[in-house]
């Protein structure tokens, strides 16, 4: 089955403890995103990557860090997360086959950081 | 950059109505546009893409429609049902841009 899968689905930390959210893609996408999505600001993309080892900044960048060091994996690192990161963390994919790029979307995250 | 417009906010109907959920966009150089339906807590579904080169789309119940020149896609639901009750986003890409520009949503209950 074609899917985006994010791990972990919930998770609680406090501040300043650095975590990983992985995300992986088993369509061969080459374009990966991550957004969050808070109330009231609605889906904001912190980073994509258009191809292995090719990153670049979105909206809200701050805070975040990615690596695409392999197709299917597109990891979100938090170096020091802090309170005003707490959201709902979504991971995309997508291709330019068929000129489409229609996007697909894994599960979600919901981090909350105390 | 793109902007997306989505209004209004919350709409509620009784089973069988149909319904039409409106996007703006500001940016007539628009590549494609995505509808996606949410549930509460969960991911994004797709629903439909709209290619720049197409005016609808049609999937089931749904249509979608795009007009460039007037900056806006609409999202039909024939007969609504009560699991039709979700957040429908829809989602801009302008041709140059790898991002997605999303709007707020619109939340739809639908009422049995």
């Amino acid at each position: 089955e074609a899917q985006v899968t994010q791990n972990p689905r919930y998770l609680i930390t406090v501040t300043g403890k650095k975590l990983t959210v992985t995300c992986s893609q088993n369509m061969n996408h080459e374009y990966m995103s991550w957004y969050r999505q808070d109330p009231g600001l609605g889906l904001r993309q912190i980073y994509y990557s258009m191809n292995v080892e090719v990153t670049d900044k979105g909206d809200v960048p701050e805070g975040y860090k990615v690596s695409r060091k392999e197709k299917r994996n597109f990891p979100l690192i938090l170096e020091s997360p802090s309170p005003n990161q707490t959201s709902l963390y979504f991971c995309a994919s997508s291709s330019p086959g068929q000129g489409s790029y229609e996007q697909y979307f894994g599960p979600g995250t919901r981090l909350t950081v105390t | 950059k793109q902007e997306v417009t989505q209004i209004p906010a919350a709409l509620s109907v009784p089973e069988g109505e149909n319904l039409v959920l409106n996007c703006s966009f500001t940016d007539s150089a628009i590549y494609n546009l995505q509808w996606f339906r949410q549930d509460p807590g969960k991911g994004l579904t797709s629903l439909l893409l709209i290619q720049s080169s197409q005016r609808e789309q049609t999937s089931g119940r749904l249509n979608a429609s795009l007009d460039k020149s007037s900056g806006r896609s609409t999202l039909y639901i024939a007969a609504s049902q009560p699991g039709d009750s979700a957040t429908y986003l829809c989602a801009g890409r302008l041709s140059n841009d790898y991002k997605l520009s999303f709007g707020a949503g619109t939340t739809v209950t639908v009422r049995a």
